[in-house]
């Protein structure tokens, strides 16, 4: 079973540049995250879609992330403008369902961010 | 608050035994994961345990939770040098989706 794809796996920008990443998650799984891991802590979720829909995003700086899973599959995270502080991994991780036992997150290899 | 303890560093011998530590924060929690990060990887499942379990067991893995002290271990038997990596554990609060990560522990097993 191939596993959460993510591209690019890293990304060079200017501050004030735009950047986008994508994400291909699981065959079957309707609920996708997108996390935000800085240097030395541990993942932080930025937000959840169940199918295509948004269920949590509490914690995205909505001034300038934004993200999107228009047919229930692939998503994008768009930073723009990016900060120096958006350095860092995000993570894209994917589960059969959103709680219990197949809420179990399966994650991707993460495309590394740095902002110069 | 919603803060996962886990200790930054730990080194072991290889062959010995590895105990990794950490101390969550709801009691209500269901489930509590391990998770494995290799350099310039992402997050590779190891193991979970369901809350009203004491103990699990998987090949080289065992998993003690002792949910009075809301503390929670991972032992790795037999540490290889393939076992260096930063160990995550993660809670998963009753009837929600949110995983809460620990800072994750950075294990060096020296040959």
């Amino acid at each position: 079973e191939a596993g959460v794809a993510q591209s690019p796996r890293y990304k060079i920008i200017e501050k004030r540049q735009s950047v986008a990443f994508w994400c291909n998650p699981i065959s079957g799984h309707a609920t996708l995250y997108w996390y935000q891991q800085i240097l030395g802590q541990g993942p932080k979720l930025l937000i959840q879609f169940q199918n295509n829909g948004v269920v949590d995003d509490s914690q995205l700086p909505k001034d300038r992330f934004s993200a999107e899973r228009l047919k229930g599959v692939d998503s994008t995270l768009k930073i723009q403008p990016a900060k120096l502080e958006d350095s860092a991994v995000y993570l894209c991780a994917s589960s059969l369902e959103a709680t219990g036992g197949r809420g179990t997150q399966y994650f991707g290899p993460g495309t590394r961010l740095l902002v110069l | 608050g919603e803060d996962v303890e886990q200790s930054l560093f730990l080194s072991v011998r290889e062959g010995d035994s590895s105990v990794i530590n950490c101390t969550y924060t709801d009691s209500s929690s269901t489930y509590l994961y391990w998770y494995k990060q290799e350099p310039g990887a992402g997050l590779q499942l190891l193991t979970y345990i369901f809350s009203n379990m004491d103990m699990k067991q998987d090949q080289r893995l065992t998993v003690l939770l002792n949910k009075k002290d809301k503390h929670l271990s991972l032992r790795i038997a037999d540490t290889q040098t393939g076992d260096s990596a930063i160990y995550f554990c993660a809670e998963s609060r009753q009837g929600t989706y949110k995983y809460i990560f620990g800072t994750g522990t950075r294990l060096k097993v020296l040959a």
